[in-house]
């Protein structure tokens, strides 16, 4: 079975800083690649998500995440960060063929000071 | 459009009694999935349904069953409430089944057990 492991449980960041959040997968196959974001009070929604193709891709609100094959990461990446951006980040996977049942990781608590 | 409904919002029930969690999805949407959120935690997969068919389950004891209907709304049950039931069950809906299509949340039924 597929697991996936957040090592950021709690991040605090000021406005204006850079942002990696880690996110490592173990599957034995290929998988598809998901960030969620869950802001205070609303419902999960996708940031981005990597299914095949270039490595690196771009999703909302000027996010962006780097597949890394070999070290089975998928790290989620923001070059300066809002207040707004304060808000629990998910990291997910889906086998390739596994329809639509995503597994989460346990997710990392993003806090940005203004 | 509205999204994806789920009622209650908030339910406080006993250790051992039965509970029913209400979802409609997404108009159009033919697939509906339930996770549970412990505190903490990343949301876990307990269900698929496609087309009134379960077409996945997760990790879950036999206390959890869900059903869904002609309209694509869903039900899920959870009988003999445990402590460690308490959390956010959340239901998803996407419009196919067939490979992987994006999946919309609801906003949740926190449950408490006491």
């Amino acid at each position: 079975a597929q697991s996936v492991s957040q090592h950021n449980h709690h991040v605090i960041l000021s406005e204006a800083a850079s942002l990696e959040l880690g996110c490592n997968y173990s599957y034995g196959g290929t998988v598809n690649l998901f960030w969620y974001v869950q802001y205070p009070g609303q419902h999960l929604q996708l940031l981005l998500k990597y299914f095949s193709g270039d490595p690196l891709v771009k999703g909302i609100k000027g996010f962006e995440a780097e597949f890394i094959k070999s070290k089975f990461s998928f790290n989620l990446r923001k070059p300066s960060v809002q207040w707004s951006d304060t808000a629990e980040y998910f990291c997910a996977v889906i086998p390739t063929g596994g329809g639509n049942k995503l597994t989460f990781g346990t997710g990392t608590q993003l806090k940005v000071e203004l | 459009d509205a999204g994806v409904t789920q009622s209650p919002t908030h339910l406080i029930k006993t250790r051992g009694q039965q509970v029913t969690l209400r979802c409609s999805p997404i108009s159009g949407h033919k697939s509906v999935s339930w996770y549970q959120q412990v505190l903490g935690q990343g949301p876990q997969f307990i269900f698929q349904y496609y087309e009134k068919e379960e077409r996945g389950r997760g990790n879950f004891p036999d206390r959890f069953s869900a059903r869904q209907f002609p309209n694509y709304s869903s039900e899920l049950n959870v009988n003999a409430l445990l402590l460690g039931d308490s959390a956010l069950y959340l239901c998803a809906s996407s419009s196919d089944t067939g490979g992987y299509t994006e999946a919309f949340f609801g906003q949740g039924t926190r449950l408490t057990v006491v």
